[in-house]
């Protein structure tokens, strides 16, 4: 079994249109993360979530709605989508005892 | 977190050992060192990670300084399959926090 899936690998869509990117993790973890990666390979942060709860907003704009509905699942909803939204959106699970990340295979999102 | 500087790229022969070195000079007493890689697009795999002391798995080994100001992951066998992106990371171990990645160091195996 796969410990962190994402759901669909790869979208493709129009500006403007609304969509979502869907996180299990099977691990029995409390706290899950997304994570963007744009062209140039960067790395960042947008949400965390720890029970349920949000902890971490780094700055995403409020078009990027995630939604926990239970401490398994981190969905991403996206509104309006823009150009700039295309990249890899990763969802990381976390083992608080270690500190171990752990990446699903990501989600690649293509705006045209 | 504290910051991290590493190498943009690097390159090793297949079969050789691969250091790849990481500064932290700014990292505290509580904080961890932690290495992470990133084959080809997929998602960050974690390695290994350590406090103070040298720490060994069966993928790599993280050196430590005795000022832990900087450490370096070795990777004692390179394979063609270890070519991938390198992050090294601070931050310490529990506790809600973000983990941000900088830009790694592109090691790169040569056959």
């Amino acid at each position: 079994d796969t410990a962190v899936s994402q759901t669909p690998k790869y979208l493709v869509t129009q500006m403007g249109n609304d969509k979502s990117i869907k996180c299990e993790q099977n691990l029995g973890h409390d706290t899950m993360y997304w994570y963007k990666q744009d062209s140039k390979k960067f790395l960042k942060i947008m949400f965390s979530y720890n029970n349920k709860e949000l902890i971490i907003n780094e700055t995403v704009p409020n078009r990027f709605s995630p939604k926990s509905p239970d401490k398994a699942h981190l969905n991403l909803h996206i509104n309006s989508l823009e150009l700039g939204d295309s990249a890899v959106y990763f969802c990381a699970s976390w083992r608080q005892s270690t500190g171990e990340l752990f990446f699903g295979e990501g989600s690649r999102l293509t705006v045209l | 977190d504290a910051k991290t500087t590493q190498p943009p790229s690097m390159d090793c022969a297949e079969g050789r050992a691969a250091n790849l070195p990481c500064n932290h000079s700014t990292i505290s007493g509580n904080e961890y060192v932690y290495w992470y890689r990133q084959i080809h697009s997929q998602g960050p795999q974690y390695i290994i990670h350590g406090l103070k002391n040298n720490e060994t798995n069966e993928m790599a080994s993280l050196i430590i300084t005795e000022d832990r100001k900087s450490s370096t992951l070795i990777l004692p066998h390179a394979t063609l399959r270890d070519t991938a992106v390198y992050y090294c990371i601070v931050r310490i171990s529990g506790g809600y926090q973000k983990v941000t990645f900088g830009t790694g160091t592109k090691l790169q195996v040569i056959p």
